[in-house]
Parts: structure tokens; sequence; C-alpha cells
């Protein structure tokens, strides 16, 4: 299994700023996602983080608004630039490991409340 | 593409009883994987448990059982024994054995979630 943690855990922000949140493994993931999950309500997959080279966007999201890293295997980032009260979700790391059958381990998510 | 549908928005049980979380999916793929994934209040999604479909017998883990059933594309949940902490949203997905010439590989796709309820 591999553990997952993300910071900041929430964090309420002002209308046109931008935050970042980082998201650690404790194990090297092949593959690392990033998604989108209003309370209550489903995941919808923003991107997929790949190493060393631009992430790969699911439609209707795109990269001047999400900027996405992932410097390692172990490490990635996810901003929510220029933020409006309609990006106040939760947004959820997830990784893969190596050889695994096809199940993603999850971060805590990051509570984002933009007024 | 595939799509999960998850018909229960909401399902409640008695301590200790048992209780089928249902799911269906679309897919022309003959060769995937599903999961059961829970979340509780506290956000963190785990696993609950994981079906091969090329395997014809059902998966299990202690209390959780699925009932696979490939030709309907039919893949329900069921808690045996509910216990307070299974109190939790559920969600169904869907992940295909090879993304072939997706531009996001190995994504899964999930349900829209069933909330489950354990009353004392």
């Amino acid at each position: 299994s591999a553990v997952i943690s993300q910071k900041p855990s929430r964090d309420i922000c002002q209308r046109g700023t931008s935050l970042t949140i980082q998201c650690q493994v404790d194990s090297q993931v092949t593959m690392m996602f990033w998604y989108r999950q209003q309370p209550g309500q489903s995941l919808t997959l923003i991107a997929t983080a790949n190493q060393g080279s631009e992430a790969t966007y699911e439609s209707g999201f795109v990269i001047d608004k999400f900027p996405i890293s992932r410097p390692n295997l172990t490490f990635s980032t996810l901003t929510v630039s220029n933020m409006s009260p309609e990006d106040s979700s939760i947004y959820l790391c997830s990784g893969r490991l190596a050889g695994n059958t096809g199940e993603l381990f999850f971060g805590e998510g990051s509570r984002l409340t933009v007024l | 593409a595939q799509t999960v549908t998850q018909s229960q928005p909401e399902m409640s049980v008695q301590e200790a009883e048992t209780v089928t979380l249902s799911c269906t999916y679309d897919t022309s793929e003959s060769n995937y994987y599903l999961f059961w994934y829970k979340q509780p209040p506290s956000r963190q999604m785990i696993l609950v448990i994981r079906q091969e479909a090329y395997k014809q017998q059902n998966a299990t883990e202690n209390r959780f059982s699925v009932n696979f059933q490939k030709a309907a594309k039919s893949f329900s949940l069921k808690i045996s024994d509910s216990q307070l902490g299974d109190t939790a949203m559920y969600f169904c997905a869907f992940k295909p054995h090879v993304n072939a010439g997706g531009t996001s590989y190995g994504k899964l796709t999930f349900g829209q979630g069933t909330i489950l309820t354990v009353h004392p």
C-alpha cells in the first residue's frame, strides 16, 4: 500500500488568488492523478501528473487554470489559479503502485473555499 | 467510454444486519477491474474490495463480498454484520485492464456514490 499526504488540508481563499496543493507519497508510484470532488458527490478526474513532463488533462480542465508539476516519483503539486467561488471543492491526490492491479490510493484531500 | 451507475443515493441499515449496494457499468472492454471504495466522513478514500473481470469467483474481504455478474454488467457489494464504522459514502469504480490509446492511462471511472448509514 501507499500513504499519501496532502497539504493544506483546508484553506479559505480570496477570489482571484492562486493556491498550490502539495501531495507526497511514501512509495514510488507509477502514476499520480488529481481529482476534484464536490461535497457529497462523485470524483471528477482533473489530470494525470506525469513525471518530468506536462500533465495530461481531462476534457474541461486546462493547464492555465490547473498547472500541475511532478518533479519525481513521489511528489506532485496542483495549483488552482485565479480562483473563483466555483472552484470551491475538495481536491484529491491519488497514486498507483508499480505492478499494482489497478487500485488507487488517495490522500485525505484539500478542501478549498473561495470567497 | 465507460460509465458507472449507482442507483441508490442513500441506504440505511441496522447494526449487525446485512445490506447490499448496487452498481452497474457499461463498457465494450472484455478485461477490466472493478472496485468498491469507502469514503468515511473524514474524507479519505480507502479501497474495500477489488474484482478482476476474468475471474469468475466473487471477491470477498472479511464482511465484504461482491456479486459480480459480468453478462449483466452488475457489481453489487454486500456488507454483512454491519458496524457503525461502516457508515460512509461508497463508490463503485471501473478501470479497463489496458486503456489503449487513452490520454489518461489507467484512470478510474467512478459512480455517483451511495451514502450508507448504519444505525445502532
